[in-house]
């Protein structure tokens, strides 16, 4: 199974700015994925990152709100932009393959 | 749209009794289901998956079933022990290449009292 590292755990950030969140796999994959847990609410989605091409958002989901990277096989970053209370939620990256899909710890945004 | 669902939102069972969790989908293209277990602080865990052309999947203490005529799925835990309490969500994968891209269920708390 795959080893996913997120950070940072939680931040509190102010509305209007943004945060970068890192995911490090212990292991190349093709392909890695955001989801978001609102307060209460399933896991849902974001965006599929492929290295060396442009990520693939859900929808409801754009690009200029959730910027992501993938540099290389085994890392990738989830922006939140001009972020507002409502974007107050867990971040979690994952990676699929044989045997299961595995992520990260999380990370616990608050906008105040 | 929900096409993946739990419908009972929680599930109470004593220890060393089966705790079985339930799950029903729409969409037929799914071709993988997985079961998670999650605390508060923490990302999900994988515990098992099923492949769309078994209808079981045992580790350990964990069985999953798939009835793909009734698109439904559930997962036995046997014996249930206190550290089983958590949030238990299914989810289903395209799989192939999209393995990973997931849709999950609402997720149900299962506590397992001693």
């Amino acid at each position: 199974s795959a080893v996913i590292s997120q950070k940072p755990s939680r931040d509190i950030c102010q509305r209007g700015t943004s945060l970068t969140i890192q995911c490090q796999v212990d292991s190349q994959v093709t392909m890695m994925f955001w989801y978001r847990q609102q307060p209460g609410q399933s896991l849902t989605l974001i965006a599929t990152a492929n290295q060396g091409s442009e990520a693939t958002y859900e929808s409801g989901f754009v690009i200029d709100k959730f910027p992501i990277s993938r540099p290389n096989l085994t890392f990738s970053t989830l922006t939140v932009s001009n972020m507002s209370p409502e974007d107050s939620s867990i971040y979690l990256c994952s990676s699929g393959g044989d045997g299961g899909a595995f992520f990260g710890q999380g990370t616990r945004l608050t906008v105040v | 749209d929900q096409q993946v669902k739990q419908n009972s939102p929680s599930l109470s069972v004593q220890e060393g009794r089966i705790s079985i969790l339930n799950c029903d989908y729409t969409n037929s293209m799914f071709d993988y289901f997985l079961w998670y277990k999650k605390y508060p602080a923490e990302g999900p865990t994988f515990l098992i998956s099923i492949s769309s052309i078994k209808d079981k999947n045992e580790d350990g203490r964990f069985t999953v079933f798939l009835n793909k005529s009734a698109k439904h799925l559930s997962l036995h835990i046997v014996p249930s022990q206190p550290g089983d309490s958590a949030v238990y969500f299914c989810a289903a994968s395209p799989g192939g290449t999209s393995y990973g891209k997931l849709t999950f269920g609402q997720g149900t708390i299962l506590t397992v009292h001693p």
